[in-house]
């Protein structure tokens, strides 16, 4: 599975769209690209995940370059509950999730 | 569907106790993984069952640890003779074979002290 890198941290103010980038530049042509999120003493939640073509949830977008060398998970509007840890990861296969530090987001009110 | 559920959700031991966590996976789904989360960090893959059959193991489960998933349902995590680094979050998670995103629990909190 390919190594992703994502910031640490980022802020954003509530009711304004938020952009968290991911860099999965030794990506192969197979691996798919997941988000999940981790709000405070939860386990993980599944976002989205795409191969080539940006993808639409109720809960988020997911945009993808041409080259798949970097995604952007899209929060149309951040409220006070996107408040989590977003870890972007790609897999070959549907098996067990690689996962890395992930971004911590703060919404401001 | 009422999602994944782990028991217990907290767990304090002495160590060198055993301890044995259960999984109750959402009821469709064949795969069920197990992770181990300490703070600050994200979750680690521990191992995972196709049905009832284990199919891999990561090398972070020392001899100490034993899942299993008698009946391709429930599962469980055992931990022999804790040690304080075993204290951690360990996260369960379901899916269905052929599906992308994997259905999280909310954990069991181990603390040895």
């Amino acid at each position: 599975d390919a190594k992703t890198t994502q910031p640490n941290s980022m802020e954003s103010n509530e009711e304004e769209p938020v952009h968290l980038p991911c860099n999965h530049s030794t990506i192969s042509g197979t691996d798919y690209i997941h988000w999940y999120r981790q709000l405070p003493s939860q386990g993980p939640e599944y976002v989205i995940h795409g191969l080539t073509s940006n993808v639409n949830n109720r809960m988020a977008s997911l945009a993808i370059a041409e080259d798949r060398k970097s995604s952007t998970l899209i929060l149309h509007r951040a409220t006070l509950r996107d408040a989590a840890v977003y870890y972007c990861i790609t897999k070959t296969s549907y098996d067990k999730v690689i996962f890395g530090p992930g971004t911590s987001l703060s919404v401001i009110p | 569907d009422t999602g994944v559920s782990q028991n217990p959700r907290h767990k304090i031991t002495k160590r060198g106790q055993n301890v044995t966590f259960r999984c109750d996976p959402i009821s469709e789904h064949n795969r069920l993984y197990w992770y181990r989360q300490t703070l600050g960090q994200g979750p680690e893959f521990l191992t995972y069952f196709q049905n009832e059959a284990q199919l891999e193991k990561s090398r972070l489960l020392s001899d100490r640890f034993s899942a299993e998933r008698p009946k391709g349902s429930f599962s469980t995590l055992e931990i022999q003779r804790t040690e304080q680094g075993d204290s951690a979050m360990y996260l369960c998670a379901s899916s269905l074979q052929g599906a992308g995103e994997q259905y999280f629990g909310p954990g069991t909190r181990l603390t040895v002290t």
